[in-house]
């Protein structure tokens, strides 16, 4: 089945540790994007994709990084410099064209110790 | 900017009870609207949707009907159900393929 797969689902970090969370998509969407979500809040943009060895900053950028060299791959790394790194992370791809329907994954919850 | 602006939770009902949860939205042109809904440690899934004004979106039960005049996309449900139990997420696309605004969601309980 097609979708969209993070990994991991829980992560733990020590203050200090930078970190990598998977994100690979079957459905050949042209578009990738990450997305922060904290407790009572609303979802806030950190990095997005719309085409291969190109990504452009969100609303929330600082300390995050990302890459996008493969059209079915976007992870995102948590460096030391994100000040407050706890949080569920959600990754989601769409289509350039069209409705912009957003497809997402489970999500990876990050927990810095 | 854009912007899209829900009722605040949480709301808590009893099964078979309405449900409706306001939203209403900041937009220039003519945006696309949607309802997502996240269930307890997943993802969001798209629940509905409207590309124009007058459209009604539906699915599950639920629906909701893009109106211009009064920049408002409510979602209903006639008769909740336990399962309905999730948090609801309105969101708006302006268009010209830039990125979804969300809203800050609204948490549904619904009670036995």
């Amino acid at each position: 089945d097609g979708g969209i797969t993070q990994s991991p689902k829980y992560l733990f970090r020590k203050e200090g540790q930078n970190v990598t969370l998977s994100c690979e998509q079957n459905l050949n969407h042209d578009a990738m994007y990450w997305y922060r979500q904290d407790p009572g809040q609303g979802l806030r943009l950190i990095y997005y994709s719309q085409i291969v060895n190109d990504f452009q900053k969100g609303d929330i950028a600082e300390g995050y990084s990302v890459s996008r060299e493969k059209k079915e791959s976007f992870p995102l790394t948590v460096t030391s410099a994100q000040k407050n790194p706890t949080a569920f992370y959600l990754c989601a791809s769409n289509m350039v064209s069209g409705a912009n329907v957003l497809t997402f994954g489970a999500g990876s919850r990050l927990t810095v110790l | 900017g854009n912007s899209v602006t829900q009722m605040e939770g949480p709301v808590t009902l009893s099964e078979e009870a309405f449900l409706t949860i306001n939203c209403t939205y900041t937009a220039t042109g003519y945006p696309s609207l949607f309802w997502y809904v996240q269930y307890p440690g997943e993802g969001l899934q798209l629940l509905l949707k409207a590309t124009k004004a007058d459209d009604k979106g539906s699915n599950k039960g639920f629906e909701a009907t893009y109106r211009k005049e009064t920049t408002s996309f409510h979602l209903e449900k006639g008769s909740v159900q336990v399962s309905d139990s999730a948090v609801y997420f309105c969101a708006l696309n302006p268009g010209s393929a830039r990125q979804l605004t969300f809203g800050s969601g609204t948490q549904l309980t619904v009670l036995p």
